[in-house]
């Protein structure tokens, strides 16, 4: 397994704000993920970060909205971009281990006013 | 379009009884399923997979079978115990150079002592 580890936990923002959540990572990982997952809703993909590439958005997703960093092997941010209410859910880092195997950090609570 | 489908948002079950959470797919293209366990402000926790060559694995007390023909799994928890209470989420990918999870919405499972 890895340790992952995300800030903030959580955050109450007004809308209009941009919000950057960071995702640290205990080992070198080729591939991270971003999902989000809104309320009574199952988590969704929203993208899929390798180090020292663009990042790779699923239908729905653009990079204005949620753009991606990826600066090393071990760290990746997601910004979400002039927040809505409909933002608010809660947003995950994921990292690709064996056999198809993601694992996951703990997850931020976004709420937006 | 939900290509994973969790029919059953909750289930109740007595300690020491048999839980079977139910998880159905569209894709005939999915070749690997998991079951990831999340409590409540936690991430996602992997719990067990299955290759789609396979139709039973085994690990401890959680068991998950695949019946490819009718696009259905399960995953069997045998002795429940209360430590288990949490929503269980169903996820499947297409293998390869493929890693995105599609999930479905999850159930809630309750293990009354």
């Amino acid at each position: 397994s890895a340790v992952i580890s995300q800030k903030p936990s959580r955050d109450i923002c007004q809308r209009g704000t941009s919000l950057t959540i960071q995702c640290q990572v205990d080992s070198q990982v080729t591939m991270m993920f971003w999902y989000r997952q809104q309320p009574g809703q199952s988590l969704t993909l929203i993208a899929t970060a390798n180090q020292g590439s663009e990042a790779t958005y699923e239908s729905g997703f653009v990079i204005d909205k949620f753009p991606i960093s990826r600066p090393n092997l071990t760290f990746s941010t997601l910004t979400v971009s002039n927040m809505s209410p409909e933002d608010s859910s809660i947003y995950l880092c994921s990292v690709q281990r064996t056999n198809n195997e993601q694992f996951f950090g703990p997850g931020t609570r976004l709420t937006v006013l | 379009d939900q290509q994973v489908k969790q029919n059953s948002p909750s289930l109740s079950v007595q300690e020491g009884r048999i839980s079977i959470l139910n998880c159905d797919y569209t894709n005939s293209m999915f070749d690997y399923f998991l079951w990831y366990k999340k409590y409540p402000a936690e991430g996602p926790t992997f719990l067990i997979s299955i290759s789609s060559i396979k139709d039973k694995n085994e690990d401890g007390r959680f068991t998950v079978f695949l019946n490819k023909s009718a696009k259905h799994l399960s995953l069997h928890i045998v002795p429940s115990q209360p430590g288990d209470s949490a929503v269980y989420f169903c996820a499947a990918s297409r293998g390869g150079s493929n890693y995105k999870l599609t999930f479905g919405k999850g159930t809630l499972l309750t293990v009354n002592p």
